[in-house]
C-alpha cells in the first residue's frame, strides 16, 4: 500500500463548477502538506502549502487537512479552463531533508 | 520557474551507455532532489543532496549517482542506461523547511 493514496482520475467537469480533489496518507508524521499543479510537459508548479490541520485560501483555491481521518482536500471554485491540468498532493515530515512524498496525480479537464 | 536550470531537455540514448543529466540553480537554496515521474507512480524520489558533498539516497536510488561539487549543481549519473530507466526526470530545490520548486523536466529516453 502506498504512503500517500489519490484518485488519478480523470475527472472532467463544465466551466464554473466546484472541484474537490483528494488524497488519503498512512503516515502519521507527516506535517506539511502541499498541492501542485502540472500542466501537460511541464514542472509541477506549487499551489498551496499548508502546516498540520486547518484550511489555508488563495483566490479560488482552498485546501483543508484532517489529520485526525488522514485526509487533505483541494477545492477550486468557478474552475475555469486553464485550471486543466494534474494535480498532485505531497507531504512531508518535519525535518528529515525535506524530503516529499507524491500521490500519482489527479487529472482534471475543465470543459466549456 | 524558480531559478532552476535542467540539461539537457530531451535525450535519447542507448541502453548501456552512461548519461548525466544536470541541474542548475541561482536560488542558493541548501537542499536539491532528483525526482523520476512515471504513469500510475506520480513522482518518486532518486536521490537528494542536503550540502555540498553531502547526498543521500531516495526511493528508487538503484542505478543511478549523484554528485553535488558546488551549491548550485546537482548532478543526476546512469551509469550503464536501461530501459526502465526512461522516464521524465525533475530536479527540485528547497530551503530547510521550506517549499520545494521544480525545474522544467528532461525527458530521457533509453532505447
Amino acid at each position: 500500500q502506498k504512503e500517500v493514496e489519490q484518485d488519478p482520475g480523470p475527472l472532467s467537469v463544465p466551466e464554473g463548477a466546484i472541484v474537490s480533489l483528494n488524497c488519503t496518507y498512512s503516515n502519521s508524521a507527516f506535517q506539511y502538506f502541499m498541492w501542485y499543479r502540472q500542466y501537460s510537459r511541464k514542472g509541477p508548479e506549487l499551489l498551496m502549502y499548508t502546516y498540520s490541520s486547518g484550511n489555508k485560501e488563495d483566490g479560488r483555491f482552498t485546501a483543508q487537512v484532517d489529520k485526525s481521518s488522514k485526509y487533505i482536500s483541494l477545492f477550486i471554485r468557478d474552475s475555469q479552463p486553464s485550471d486543466s491540468a494534474t494535480y498532485l498532493c505531497a507531504m512531508k515530515v518535519t525535518g528529515g531533508g525535506n524530503k516529499l512524498t507524491f500521490g500519482t496525480g489527479t487529472q482534471l479537464k475543465v470543459e466549456l | 520557474d524558480a531559478g532552476i536550470t535542467q540539461s539537457p531537455r530531451h535525450k535519447v540514448t542507448e541502453t548501456g551507455t552512461p548519461v548525466t543529466l544536470r541541474c542548475h540553480q541561482t536560488e542558493n537554496h541548501r537542499y536539491m532532489y532528483w525526482y523520476r515521474q512515471d504513469p500510475g507512480h506520480g513522482l518518486r524520489l532518486i536521490h537528494y543532496s542536503y550540502g555540498v558533498k553531502d547526498t543521500d539516497k531516495g526511493e528508487v536510488s538503484d542505478g543511478y549517482s549523484v554528485s553535488r561539487s558546488k551549491t548550485e549543481d546537482f548532478l543526476l549519473t546512469l551509469e550503464s542506461a536501461t530501459s526502465s530507466q526512461t522516464s521524465v526526470y525533475f530536479c527540485a530545490i528547497s530551503s530547510l523547511d521550506g517549499e520545494a520548486f521544480f525545474g522544467q523536466g528532461t525527458r530521457l529516453t533509453v532505447v
